[in-house]
């Protein structure tokens, strides 16, 4: 596609409950990032996908949070039993390849009653 | 590990000319990075410099690097309202493909 999709832009979920946030990136980057943006804050690295690679996980906060990215495409960020502090806005990023220039899509916005 | 430091807050009036900051401590980054982000959007790239350069002209901005002092700023020329935002600097870590941003400084444009 022209640019990184996401979806929803907005999501508001009860405590407790699971979330799964969807992130297209741009048609053949190899590279897939998801960051966090709390309120605030800068942006926290969550995970990252390259290619067949096993991905690096390093900066997921707790076993709640999985990512997934199918056929090296489409990745999906799932959240189980949120929980308040989950609030924030996710950020989906791709690039060709690792170490090249970072393409953000306009975030899905987290809200955990 | 990388850490990137910006001011919070700039304000200046329409017509002048805006200078963000940043102070990054990884003085291996290949590339350094200017995003802007508008309230309720996402981070659009607005620059690049490579870490070889000193100064790189685009349009309205200009971004200065100083390798010595690990400082990267962001010049925007003739600051129109449409430009108030969100600025964040970001520097991949050593030997990475993680960006480490900086907090980011919201830039008000007062008319």
């Amino acid at each position: 596609g022209a640019g990184v999709s996401q979806s929803p832009s907005n999501k508001v979920t009860e405590k407790g409950k699971d979330v799964e946030l969807r992130c297209d990136p741009i048609s053949g980057h190899t590279a897939l990032y998801w960051y966090r943006q709390s309120l605030g804050q800068g942006l926290e690295f969550l995970i990252y996908f390259q290619g067949n690679s096993a991905p690096d996980k390093s900066g997921l906060p707790s076993d709640r949070f999985s990512a997934e990215r199918t056929g090296g495409s489409v990745s999906t960020l799932t959240i189980q039993r949120t929980q308040q502090e989950d609030s924030a806005v996710y950020l989906c990023a791709s690039s060709k390849g690792q170490g090249e220039t970072q393409y953000f899509g306009p975030g899905t916005r987290l809200l955990v009653l | 590990g990388e850490d990137v430091e910006q001011s919070l807050f700039l304000s200046v009036r329409e017509g002048d000319s805006s200078v963000i900051n940043c102070t990054y401590t990884d003085s291996s980054s290949t590339y350094l990075y200017w995003y802007k982000q508008e309230p309720g959007a996402g981070l659009q790239l607005l620059t690049y410099i490579f870490s070889n350069m000193d100064m790189k002209q685009d349009q309205r901005l200009t971004v200065l690097l100083n390798k010595k002092d690990k400082h990267l700023s962001l010049r925007i020329a003739d600051t129109q309202t449409g430009d108030s935002a969100i600025y964040f600097c970001a520097a991949p870590g050593a030997g990475t493909y993680k960006y480490i941003f900086g907090t980011g400084t919201r830039l008000k444009v007062l008319a």
